[in-house]
């Protein structure tokens, strides 16, 4: 089984500043078969990055996937104050699929 | 709009067969995989099955297989699941998911139920 290890576990920042996130595998990720969500509260998740590298429809330019094999990151260049939310990230490219515990970016 | 509701026993003793239902609302079954989510408490998601609408052969979290059964009723619009011999360790939130494609190969959940809590316990 992937094991997924997400850090830091919080990260507070101020709006406009950049973030960046760490999802790291205990192998490499098949095909780079790995996903980026967020989840804000109260809300269901919603896909960000596919593929390790891929923004899914509708997702501002701002958020950036990178990374490959057993390393990746997930890059918001410039933090606005709807992006304050819970981010996962997801591989699917062996069985069983396995998440990530989470990052929580706060102000 | 197409909303997926879970529903379920919220207490079930252990050694018996848990079976939950998701009802999906404004749209069919069709087209799509269907499955199921948990997150035990102060854990992460864990992933524990799918299946293609349309197909009888589903995939499962291989620690989960022996004891699972996922199914699709497209007569009524309803997602499945049972998991026989609970023990403690299966006391969850239970989402059903609905799981999309991109690209051919890129499989994401692209609408979730708000979730349903499960314990086990007598």
């Amino acid at each position: 089984e992937v094991v997924l290890t997400q850090s830091p576990g919080t990260l507070s920042l101020s709006p406009g500043e950049p973030a960046t996130l760490s999802c790291r595998a205990s192998q490499s990720v098949s095909n780079n078969f790995l996903s980026w969500y967020q989840q804000m509260p109260g809300q269901a998740p919603r896909l960000l990055i596919f593929g390790a590298s891929n923004r899914a429809n509708g997702i501002p330019q701002r958020f950036s996937g990178s990374g490959f094999g057993a390393d990746f990151s997930l890059t918001i260049s410039r933090l606005e104050p709807e992006d304050f939310a819970v981010y996962f990230c997801h591989q699917y490219g062996s069985s069983p699929w396995t998440f990530g515990q989470g990052t929580k970016v706060e102000i | 709009q197409v909303q997926l509701q879970e529903s379920g026993p919220g207490l079930v003793k252990p050694s018996e067969t848990l079976s939950l239902t998701c009802t999906v609302s404004g749209d069919s079954v069709g087209r799509y995989y269907w499955g199921w989510l948990r997150r035990p408490p102060g854990k992460g998601l864990e992933w524990i099955g799918h299946l293609y609408y349309s197909s009888a052969r589903p995939t499962y979290n291989p620690s989960l297989k022996s004891r699972l059964t996922i199914s699709v009723d497209r007569s009524t619009d309803q997602v499945s699941l049972r998991l026989s011999s609970v023990t403690a360790a299966d006391t969850a939130m239970y989402f059903c998911v609905r799981v999309d494609r991109l690209n051919f190969d890129h499989y994401y959940f692209d609408l979730w139920g708000a979730g349903t809590p499960v314990t086990v316990s007598s």
